[in-house]
Formats: C-alpha cells, structure tokens, sequence
C-alpha cells in the first residue's frame, strides 16, 4: 500500500531564510509525487509534480523539489521564502495508472518570521 | 481559481439531519474525489468516481455516499449526521491519465 510520511508538522522560518519541508514515501512501483499548498481557507493549489525524467523539478511560486529514489524522499525547497509562503503544505503519491487516487501526508504547517 | 466549484460554501445542520454536497469539475475532467479534513483527522480520501462509475473507496462511513451524474457533477450525501462530521469538504477533479488533482474551495459542514 502506498503511504506518505511528512516528519514535521510545523517549521518557522524567518522571512528570507531557505526552506526544505520533507517528504517520505513508499510505494511499490515508480511514484507520481505531489506538492500542494493550501491557504488558510482555501482548497489545495498544486506547487509541482514528479512522474518522470529530470529528478530536480520546478514548480510555481519558486517552490522545487527533488526526487531521491534511494532516499524514497521528495523534499520540497525554497531558497528565499516570503511571508505569503505561510501556509499548509502537503506531499502526495499517486498511482502511475489513469487516475488513481493519491495518499496525502498529513502536512507539514509552515509559519514565516517578519 | 482551480475551475472546480462546490455548493454550498458553509452548511450548519443539526444532528440526525441529511445534507448534500454538491460538486462540478474543471471542464473535460472525468474524475472528481471527494475529501473530508478535520482538526484531529487531517486530509482523508473519501471516493473517487471516474466517468460515472466509483472507482476507488477510502475511509468513507456507509451514511456517506456519493454519485457522479452523466454531465459529470458529483453529490455527496451525508446522513444521519454526528457533531464529528463537522469538517471541510473538498472535491477534486482530474483528466484522464493525469494524477494530478484540482482543489474546489470546498464545503463547511458544521453540524450542531
């Protein structure tokens, strides 16, 4: 069965620090993963995804991650994160078939310092 | 915005009562997923359907059910319901062979 690990639930970075929200995963074949972002309120906006090629992906917002299949990791980084970045973040995996449903961590809460 | 829509935004609804979720997809997406999140519970997967037909069934209670009309629209019907149901409904929609999933800005249940 495919499960996700997201090991923080809350990180405070201060305005302009880097950031790295991690992402465990495991499953029995080769992943789809997924980032998404949700806003206090709002539904969950997809930053990026991985299926397949290039390891390293970018996404919207300044936001990548990188896909490490020995690590089974796919951690998400900003390298200057802005106060607007406040928000819940949520790593996903998916079937590689049509439209299977994913499995969403549980979310890592992130809090921006002015 | 995600070009999902759901009705209503909040619902506030007694005990015991029955309500329904309603939900349209981004236009040409055949698959919608239905999610509840809570505080103490998180993001769970509800039910899926594609084209009309459930297709995958996560942690959904049997006073849950859903269906996906032939204009696509999806209804999720809650019934019978507890104060533990309070949470955010959200419904997400997907194309075919594409995993990844647009968010509507969900439902508010609040059951008193």
């Amino acid at each position: 069965a495919q499960s996700v690990t997201q090991p923080d639930i809350h990180i405070t970075v201060s305005e302009g620090a880097s950031l790295e929200l991690r992402c465990n995963y495991s499953y029995g074949a080769t992943p789809y993963l997924f980032w998404y972002v949700q806003s206090p309120g709002q539904g969950l906006q997809l930053l990026l995804k991985y299926f397949s090629g290039d390891t390293l992906v970018q996404g919207i917002k300044g936001f990548e991650a990188e896909f490490k299949r020995s690590q089974s990791s796919f951690n998400l980084r900003k390298p200057s994160v802005h106060w607007s970045d406040a928000a819940e973040y949520f790593c996903a995996v998916g079937a590689s078939t049509n439209a299977g449903k994913s499995t969403f961590g549980d979310g890592t809460t992130l809090t921006v310092k002015p | 915005d995600s070009g999902v829509t759901q009705t209503p935004k909040h619902l506030i609804t007694a005990t015991g009562q029955r309500v329904t979720l309603r939900c349209s997809p981004r236009s040409g997406d055949l698959s919608v997923y239905w999610y509840q999140q809570s505080l103490d519970q998180g993001l769970q997967f509800l039910i899926q359907y594609y084209n009309g037909e459930e297709r995958a069934k996560g942690n959904i209670l049997e006073r849950f059910s859903a269906q996906q009309f032939p204009d696509l629209h999806s209804e999720l019907n809650l019934s019978s319901l507890e104060l533990g149901d309070s949470a955010l409904y959200f419904c997400a929609s997907s194309g075919r062979g594409a995993d990844e999933q647009y968010f509507g800005p969900g439902t508010r249940l609040t059951v008193t």
